[in-house]
């Protein structure tokens, strides 16, 4: 079945710090997600890529669907303690809304 | 600002009762999922639903029922709960916010059951 490879799974890094981790697969998808949870919460959407090479920001954030639709990367910029959660990658097949889900990526910073 | 709200944040059962889980939406999506969150394993499908009325099994149906009469609700069911369904569960839908084109999914803020 289809799978989504998430990395890295943890991350301790400084306040003021950069940030990448980013989600590959073997299966080709037609949107990506990127979803951040702290302690207790749903997932909350943080960016939506809908096109091959699409390139978009959102404050600090900047994620990129990969040309080949089969990855994805997110990058933080001078990170900040509230940064702190767990960050999903999702793609979606289909036309049903069906996702997938990466493990995580964890992250903690230190101020 | 899209909104996917469940009916408890905090739920504790004993094993064999009938657990309800209820989410509602307030988008008019048509597509209604619900999952289930474990450390190690992430999040799985359960069941989801792009009607009223219709539902389609997840990876991961089995212990669990669903009913959604109303477009706006997607309750999820566990007949006889049992210790391995504690968890966090996620409801989400699918769709536009309003003016927008394209389509993304929302979470609501999770449940978490205890079962013992």
């Amino acid at each position: 079945g289809q799978q989504l490879n998430q990395s890295p799974q943890s991350m301790f890094i400084q306040e003021g710090e950069d940030v990448s981790m980013n989600c590959t697969s073997s299966s080709i998808f037609n949107t990506w997600l990127w979803y951040k949870q702290e302690p207790g919460e749903g997932p909350v959407l943080l960016i939506a890529l809908y096109k091959a090479g699409e390139l978009t920001s959102n404050g600090r954030l900047t994620a990129q669907f990969g040309i080949t639709r089969k990855d994805s990367f997110l990058n933080i910029s001078a990170s900040i303690p509230s940064d702190v959660g767990i960050y999903f990658c999702a793609g979606q097949w289909g036309s049903q809304g069906n996702l997938i889900f990466g493990k995580g990526t964890k992250l903690s910073v230190k101020p | 600002d899209v909104k996917v709200t469940q009916s408890s944040r905090y739920l504790v059962k004993r094993t064999g009762e009938k657990v309800f889980l209820e989410c509602v939406q307030d988008m008019d999506h048509e597509n209604m999922f619900w999952y289930r969150q474990d450390p190690g394993l992430g999040l799985r499908l359960i069941y989801f639903s792009y009607d009223v009325k219709m539902k389609e099994k997840g990876d991961i149906p089995e212990g669990y029922s669903v009913s959604r009469e109303k477009k706006e609700r997607f309750s999820l069911i566990l007949e006889s709960a049992s210790t391995n369904q504690t968890s966090m569960y996620l409801c989400a839908s699918i769709g536009s916010q309003r003016g927008a084109k394209k389509e993304t999914q929302y979470f609501g803020p999770g449940t978490r059951l205890l079962v013992l």
